[in-house]
C-alpha cells in the first residue's frame, strides 16, 4: 500500500495562475480530506468528501474547488492564485468506522508570488 | 464549531515525563484525536479517545473527561525522536476535524 499520495510536493505560482493539487489513496477509504497548515497555526480544513460524488465546504473553501469522481481521487484545484494561498496543503483519508483515524499524504508546499 | 487550545511550546530532557493539555469547546463531540507532526513532514495518529478515561498505548497515554471538554497526553521515557509538535484534533458528527494549533516539545539531552 502507497497510502496517500500527493503531486507535487513543491510548487511556485504567479498571481493569478490556476492549478490542481493531486491526491490518491490506495486504502478503499470513503472520506477524503484536503487541509491547509500556516505556519504556528493548526491544520484548517478546505473541504471533504465522505465518497465519490459528494463533496463539502470545511472551514476555508474560498479560492478552492473539489471534485471526487472516484472513491480513489481527491483534486483541490486553485484558481486565480493569491499570495494568501501560499501555504501547506495536506490531503488526508479516512475509513467511515471506528476509530476513523485520518491518514495524512506527505504534504504539497505551494508558494504564491 | 470548535475552540481548541493547547500550550505553544514545551521543553523536557530525556528520559523524563511531560504532559501536554487540550481544552475543547464544541458542537457535536464525537471523538479526540493527538497526532505527532515532525518538522516538515505530515502528521501521524497517535491516539483516540471518545469516552473518559486513559488509553495507554506503550509510552504515549492519553486521557480524556468529555464533562470537563479536557484531554491530555502524557509521554514518558522520552527520547530525542520525540521532537515533535504534537496535534489535539476533536471530531464532530460528520466526521470532520478541528485541529489545535499543535504543541512543540523539545527533548533535550
Amino acid at each position: 500500500n502507497a497510502g496517500v499520495t500527493q503531486t507535487p510536493k513543491f510548487r511556485i505560482l504567479k498571481i493569478g495562475q490556476s492549478m490542481t493539487l493531486q491526491c490518491t489513496q490506495d486504502m478503499n477509504h470513503n472520506y477524503m480530506y484536503w487541509y491547509r497548515q500556516d505556519p504556528g497555526m493548526g491544520l484548517k480544513l478546505i473541504y471533504y468528501s465522505v465518497g465519490a460524488g459528494i463533496t463539502d465546504k470545511g472551514e476555508v473553501p474560498n479560492g478552492y474547488n473539489v471534485s471526487r469522481s472516484t472513491t480513489e481521487d481527491f483534486p483541490l484545484r486553485l484558481e486565480l492564485a493569491a499570495p494568501s494561498q501560499t501555504s501547506v496543503y495536506f490531503c488526508a483519508s479516512s475509513l467511515g468506522t471506528e476509530p476513523g483515524e485520518q491518514y495524512f499524504g506527505p504534504g504539497t508546499r505551494l508558494t504564491v508570488t | 464549531g470548535q475552540n481548541i487550545d493547547q500550550p505553544t511550546e514545551m521543553t523536557a530532557t530525556e528520559g523524563a515525563i511531560v504532559q501536554i493539555n487540550c481544552t475543547y469547546q464544541t458542537s457535536g463531540f464525537n471523538g479526540l484525536f493527538w497526532y505527532q507532526q515532525h518538522a516538515g513532514e505530515a502528521p501521524t495518529f497517535l491516539s483516540y479517545n471518545v469516552l473518559d478515561g486513559l488509553e495507554e498505548k506503550g509510552r504515549f497515554s492519553s486521557f480524556l473527561s468529555r464533562s470537563k471538554g479536557y484531554s491530555y497526553l502524557l509521554l514518558k521515557e522520552l527520547q530525542m525522536k520525540d521532537s515533535a509538535s504534537y496535534l489535539c484534533a476533536v471530531r464532530d458528527r460528520d466526521y470532520k476535524l478541528s485541529f489545535g494549533a499543535g504543541t512543540t516539545v523539545t527533548v533535550r539531552a
